[in-house]
């Protein structure tokens, strides 16, 4: 059981927006910047969104991020063939001696 | 440009040790945390353990605290993660990732192509 909840999958065709949820606490989302990371079929993850909703050099416009209260979701618009990917959030936890906590994940399927 | 390799990955018996490494290059090593971070095959990543820049302060995930031990040579540029009492449940493609900062965060910009470890009789 992940501390960060995330849907397990997500669906679109080429051209929709999609959007991903992640839901934390007061600890963890509430307090802290959140990540997102896309992770293709057999690679090693690669940043994707940093503090909230900002975007390293290379990751086209069509991926964004917000964060409201206790959880953030990415958005992705315009959505291509190549998006289709495993989507995780992230966050520092301030609980016990802090931790990084990530959310399981959600397989997103480019119909 | 930013390179993280792991090595030390393989096949282990419940009950043994590996000693995982993570040699970086392409930016001051120093001066940036660093984190270990599984994925158990087909499910989700898994947050390990993470160094300060200086290697003075550590963190570690509950499930591997007591077992796991991070470390860093600032001189090689080199991480490390000792697992001793090895368990199945810790099979898993290891990633090492490098933080945005000199104190550990989940700002992990750059990883490594990962060591695949297995415990198995």
């Amino acid at each position: 059981q992940s501390v960060l909840t995330q849907p397990p999958s997500a669906s679109g065709t080429p051209g929709q927006r999609v959007t991903i949820s992640c839901s934390g606490s007061s600890s963890n989302i509430g307090s802290n910047y959140v990540y997102w990371y896309q992770q293709l079929p057999g690679t090693a993850p690669k940043l994707l969104i940093y503090r909230n909703n900002q975007r390293p050099s290379g990751v086209p416009d069509r991926f964004s991020g917000s964060k409201s209260g206790t959880s953030a979701s990415l958005a992705i618009s315009g959505l291509r063939s190549e998006d289709e990917a495993d989507y995780y959030c992230a966050a520092w936890d301030d609980s016990l001696s802090g931790d990084v906590v990530f959310g399981g994940g959600t397989k997103l399927t480019v119909l | 440009e930013v390179q993280l390799v792991e090595s030390g990955g393989g096949l282990v018996q419940p009950g043994g040790s590996l000693r995982l490494s993570c040699a970086a290059s392409g930016f001051t090593f120093s001066s940036y945390a660093m984190s270990w971070v599984r994925q158990a095959p087909g499910k989700g990543l898994e947050w390990v353990s993470s160094i300060s820049g200086s290697g003075d302060t550590t963190h570690y995930a509950d499930s591997v605290k007591g077992r796991f031990t991070i470390s860093r040579d600032n001189s090689k540029n080199t991480l490390y993660l000792q697992m001793n009492s090895l368990r199945a449940e810790d099979t898993a493609i290891y990633y090492c990732a490098k933080d945005r900062a000199m104190s550990s965060s989940a700002f992990l910009d750059y990883w490594g192509q990962g060591t695949l470890v297995t415990v198995s009789s």
